[in-house]
């Protein structure tokens, strides 16, 4: 089955740690997306790409990095300079960066702070 | 600022009753608005888009309604299920990519038996 794959489920960060979250698709789809959700709150644009090594910052980026060396993977690094990590993170994908056109989401990962 | 607000926040109906959400918006310039349903745990899953020239569309049990005149729309559920509980949030687009999307907070949908 085509979809977008995010792991891990559950993700716990100590003090001055950097975590990794990852997001994979197998829907052949150009963009991809990283969301932050939290409670009361509509989702929030971290970063996304429109095509591979290429991406670009959304509304709060600060306090995260991405890659994209590959057009299935995007993976969301979490870094120490990110004060108030926790949260519901979700990744999505569609086939081109226009709003005429639905995004796709994974599961998401809950990261919380040790 | 573009903004989009969602009510109520939170509705409790019994299996069997419909029940009517509501999304107000202020985005400029208007592309289309889409409803999306995100289970518990989960993420959330397109039920419609409505475009600026469509006034009602339906999905099944779900029809969205829009009223571009006073940036309105509302999503009403008929003949709810148990697995119609989920959240139900507005998405808003103005013209362009991803960094013209305005999510709503969410209204948080719960059928009891």
């Amino acid at each position: 089955d085509g979809g977008i794959t995010q792991s891990p489920k559950y993700l716990f960060r100590k003090e001055g740690q950097n975590v990794t979250l990852s997001c994979e698709q197998n829907l052949n789809h150009d963009a991809m997306y990283w969301y932050r959700q939290d409670p009361g709150q509509g989702l929030r644009l971290i970063y996304y790409s429109q095509i591979v090594n290429d991406f670009q910052k959304g509304d709060i980026a600060e306090g995260y990095s991405v890659s994209r060396e590959k057009k299935e993977s995007f993976p969301l690094t979490v870094t120490s300079a990110q004060k108030n990590p926790t949260a519901f993170y979700l990744c999505a994908s569609r086939i081109g960066d226009r709003n005429n056109q639905p995004q796709h989401f994974g599961d998401g990962t809950r990261l919380s702070i040790l | 600022k573009n903004q989009v607000e969602q009510s109520p926040q939170s509705l409790i109906i019994l299996e069997g009753k419909n029940c009517t959400l509501q999304c107000n918006y202020t985005v400029s310039p208007f592309s289309n608005l889409r409803w999306y349903k995100q289970d518990t745990g989960r993420g959330p899953v397109s039920l419609t888009i409505m475009t600026f020239s469509e006034n009602t569309k339906s999905n099944g049990r779900y029809t969205a309604t829009l009223d571009a005149d006073t940036k309105q729309s509302s999503l009403h559920i008929t003949a709810s299920q148990l697995s119609d509980s989920a959240s139900y949030i507005c998405v808003v687009s103005a013209s362009g990519s991803a960094r013209q999307l305005t999510f709503g907070s969410g209204t948080q949908l719960t059928v009891l038996p």
